[in-house]
């Protein structure tokens, strides 16, 4: 079955406590990106990566990492997390960046910095 | 500045009563707009791409469109299965991906 996984799901954190939130997709896709969802703010987008070793900011990459080593996998990297980066995270790939390449979401990983 | 709006916030319809949700952008070089349907809880789902002014596509009771500055997800007779966030989203030259806020939309039976 085609997918998008991300984990943990859940977590639970305290501040400054370094933590990586993996997403793995098995489609072979070359885009991939992640995204944080917050109440009043929707979605925006963290950072994306259009193939193996490239990678770009999004709109709110402040205290984030990402690297991307291989094409199947694209972690999240939290080095000394906040209480403002307490969210809901989205994990998502998509063949390409042509047009009519849809994007693929992951289920979510809810984290909470305390 | 590129921005992506919704609106309304939230519409809550009788079961049956069409309506519209509506997607304004201002950016600069549009590759592509989405939409997604997002229950709660759950990563967004794709429903729609569209490409160019004047296009259309349809799945079910659904229906989006595409002008210059703004796109339309028709909803026709729907039902309270169709509740859900509705989010909008556009894809830019250079591959930043920009959604909207969302749409909240309650069918009542």
């Amino acid at each position: 079955e085609a997918q998008v996984t991300q984990n943990p799901r859940y977590l639970i954190t305290v501040t400054g406590k370094k933590l990586t939130v993996t997403c793995s997709q098995n489609m072979n896709h070359e885009y991939m990106s992640w995204y944080r969802q917050d109440p009043g703010l929707g979605l925006r987008q963290i950072y994306y990566s259009m193939n193996v070793e490239v990678t770009d900011k999004g709109d709110v990459p402040e205290g984030y990492k990402v690297s991307r080593k291989e094409k199947r996998n694209f972690p999240l990297i939290l080095e000394s997390p906040s209480p403002n980066q307490t969210s809901l995270y989205f994990c998502a790939s998509s063949p390409g960046t042509g047009l009519g390449n849809t994007i693929y979401f992951g289920e979510g990983s809810w984290l909470t910095v305390v | 500045e590129d921005q992506v709006t919704q609106s309304p916030e939230a519409l809550r319809l009788q079961e049956g009563e069409s309506s519209s949700l509506n997607c304004s952008y201002t950016v600069s070089g549009l590759r592509g707009l989405f939409w997604y349907r997002q229950d709660p809880g759950k990563g967004p789902e794709f429903l729609f791409t569209l490409y160019s002014a004047g296009e259309e596509k349809e799945k079910e009771r659904l229906k989006a469109t595409l002008t210059k500055k703004e796109s339309f997800l028709h909803i026709t007779a729907p039902k309270p299965e169709d509740s859900a966030t509705y989010l909008c989203a556009v894809r830019l030259v250079g591959d930043k991906i920009i959604f909207g806020k969302g749409t909240r939309l309650h069918i009542l039976p």
